[in-house]
């Protein structure tokens, strides 16, 4: 069955810290997987693609086919990066995605 | 650009209650989809149109359906509501291939 496992439902981090939200994902083909982000009052809003390999706001995710994962990491975090954050699976025949239930991020200052 | 528009922003309805939810997709975007967002999980696929044709639909019973107009605007319509369907309905639209889907701000959907 195609899944996205999101282990953590809080990460709280303080400024400057690392941080690493977890996204595991069960897929029987080539997985195309998704990182959105939701900050207070806002919609939900693309933040990666793993077929693009870009940074954005400084989070980078790497596709990890032998672990089927897809972790968000950032090396410093900020204040302004307190939000949700949902890792998704494109779901295929259907055109759908599959959301992870999220983990809320709070950095400290 | 206007971004995916949806209407109305809060709704509350009685249960037994039909409802009617609009979502206008970003200029030049085919595809749309709904969610349903209930408080502490994630979007939960309802159904995707594409070129005004039904493409997938998620596990939802008969009371919810919806339709695409030439336009390629949305109607998500809830006969019979329940206090479970109270939660954020999501529209989104994407152009196609893997590019994401990009979300509207959401219909909140109270039923009492």
């Amino acid at each position: 069955a195609q899944r996205v496992t999101q282990p953590e439902k809080l990460l709280s981090v303080f400024k400057g810290a690392p941080v690493e939200l977890k996204c595991n994902y069960s897929y029987s083909g080539s997985p195309e997987l998704f990182w959105y982000v939701q900050y207070s009052r806002q919609r939900l809003q693309l933040l990666l693609r793993h077929i693009s390999r870009e940074s954005i706001k400084g989070f980078t995710a790497d596709l990890n086919k032998g672990e089927t994962s897809f972790h968000l990491k950032k090396p410093f975090a900020q204040e302004e990066d307190s939000a949700m954050y949902y890792c998704a699976l494109y779901g295929g025949s259907q055109g759908n995605l599959i959301f992870g239930k999220g983990t809320k991020l709070s950095v400290k200052p | 650009d206007a971004g995916v528009t949806q209407s109305p922003t809060h709704l509350i309805k009685t249960r037994g209650q039909q409802v009617t939810l609009r979502c206008s997709p970003i200029s030049g975007h085919k595809s749309v989809s709904w969610y349903q967002q209930v408080l502490g999980q994630g979007p939960q696929f309802i159904f995707q149109y594409y070129e005004k044709e039904e493409r997938g639909r998620g596990n939802f019973p008969d009371r919810f359906s919806a339709r695409q107009f030439p336009n390629y605007s949305s109607e998500l319509n809830v006969n019979a509501l329940l206090l479970g369907d109270s939660a954020l309905y999501l529209c989104a639209s994407r152009t196609g291939g893997n590019y994401g889907y990009t979300f509207g701000s959401g219909t909140r959907l109270t039923v009492v």
